[in-house]
């Protein structure tokens, strides 16, 4: 069974802070795809990223960058520098070879407060 | 482009009615998921179809719950009769399968926010 754990409920920091967001996943499958999703207080949920298994190499999006290490079966996100905007729930989420790849399951998410 | 859409963006009903939530997934997409998000059990896959035609309806709750998808840019969500636990909010989303790979990304609605009182 696949299993996606975000032990971080919730984090606060101060502006210009940078932030890491954990992710821990779980599955049988050697072909796997990881991603990460912002709900922002309006309600919807942004994509931010898909990581298949087979790339490791980490990944920088602006302020965002993703560590991706398969033997701690991890896929943490952190936020360089951060703003009041980046405040938001943040999921991760896993989809698998054996499941089509269809089906999503999210982790329980983290709620990040950026302050002034 | 427009995204995947989704209406009513809020509902507000009274338990035992019928509610109706629908959807339109970005053009060109082959998939279309109905997600629900509430705190108890955060965000949990309902249905989904491929071209039009249910694949895996194991997430539907029971049988006051059902989802068609008439043709490949609408689909609707039917909870009958609604009860306060219903109360949540669904998201519809889509995505396009590629040939030989997958980890498809699915986008999202904004979501219909349902309150059954």
């Amino acid at each position: 069974a696949q299993k996606v754990t975000q032990a971080q409920t919730e984090i606060s920091v101060v502006e210009k802070e940078d932030v890491t967001l954990d992710c821990v996943y779980e599955t049988r499958d050697t072909t796997y795809y990881l991603f990460w999703y912002k709900q922002p207080p309006s309600g919807e949920l942004v994509f931010l990223i898909r990581r298949n298994s087979f790339d490791e190499q980490n990944e920088i999006s602006g302020r965002y960058s993703w560590n991706f290490q398969k033997s701690t079966s991890s896929f943490n996100f952190t936020i360089t520098a951060s703003q009041v905007v980046d405040s938001a729930v943040y999921f991760c989420a896993l989809s698998e070879w054996g499941e089509g790849f269809q089906k999503l399951v999210f982790g329980t998410g983290t709620r990040l407060l950026v302050s002034p | 482009d427009a995204g995947v859409i989704q209406s009513p963006r809020h509902e507000v009903t009274e338990m035992g009615q019928e509610v109706t939530l629908r959807c339109k997934p970005i053009s060109g997409h082959d998939y279309l998921f109905w997600y629900r998000q509430t705190m108890m059990r955060g965000l949990e896959l309902l249905i989904y179809f491929n071209n039009n035609v249910p694949i895996d309806d194991s997430g539907m709750p029971e049988d006051r719950f059902s989802a068609k998808m008439p043709n490949a840019s609408f689909s609707t969500l039917k909870i009958q009769p609604s009860e306060p636990r219903d109360s949540a909010v669904y998201f519809c989303a889509s995505s396009f399968s590629i040939r030989g790979g997958g980890g498809n990304t699915i986008y999202f609605g904004e979501g219909s926010w349902l309150t059954v009182v």
